[in-house]
């Protein structure tokens, strides 16, 4: 059994730095194939895709994101992190983490979410 | 890489079939097998629904069908029924830096 969730602050101020772990059981990131990606949600609106991390350690990122985003993994932990620089509150949102399955290109399990406000 | 296109809203009375439609370009929807579809409960984390364009996983309901038709994939819902009441992501693999890409959300009403 798949699952995931994320951990980390729930209010950050402006300009800060966020960080969000994603522990997840019933898979390993260190399978060939294998990613963990993160998506938010801003309140009432659509998702966002903000990147992802493979068994390989390759990771893809939203291009408009990418100068403020990092993605890694702790594999004997089975966690995953994201690293967001420079908060600003747009950022505020509801951020997901997701598994991807090694033969799909789609994520099957998601994590509950976790908002995250950003205000001073 | 612009978010995929979707209609806003798609009602239905109970036991109707309804389509939800989902644009792109030849680099996303256009180009690949890769388009996936999420429903999604307010307060609820996204479920997989359809992947591939047109499979299922196990335990999602038959009446979710998945197609496209060059760049615009759709997801049916047939026999509606009012649990289907939801907001309904589309996504795709993009060829271009992006890599992934979700579309701008269709909410179903279940009149």
């Amino acid at each position: 059994q798949i699952t995931l969730k994320e951990s980390g602050p729930t209010l950050v101020k402006p300009t800060q730095t966020l960080t969000l772990t994603c522990t997840f059981s019933g898979f390993s990131l260190s399978t060939t194939g294998v990613g963990v990606g993160w998506i938010r949600q801003p309140p009432g609106k659509a998702l966002e895709w903000l990147g992802i991390i493979y068994w390989d350690d390759n990771d893809y990122y939203s291009p408009s994101l990418k100068s403020r985003l990092t993605i890694t993994k702790d594999t004997s932990k089975n966690q995953v992190v994201l690293t967001m620089t420079n908060m600003d509150p747009v950022d505020t949102a509801t951020y997901y983490c997701a598994h991807r399955p090694p033969q799909w290109l789609c994520f099957d399990h998601w994590g509950q979410g976790t908002l995250v406000t950003v205000s001073s | 890489q612009s978010a995929l296109t979707q209609p806003a809203s798609v009602s239905g009375s109970p036991g109707q079939s309804i389509t939800l439609s989902c644009t792109g370009t030849s680099t996303d929807v256009g180009g690949y097998k890769y388009v996936s579809w999420y429903q999604q409960h307010p307060g609820n984390a996204p479920k997989l629904m359809i992947y591939d364009v047109t499979k299922r996983p196990s335990g999602v309901s038959n009446r979710f069908s998945g197609s496209k038709s060059g760049s615009t994939a759709s997801l049916t819902i047939s026999g509606l029924q009012a649990e289907d009441e939801a907001d309904y992501y589309c996504s795709s693999y993009t060829s271009s830096s992006t890599y992934y890409v979700f579309g701008t959300g269709t909410k179903v009403t279940v009149l």
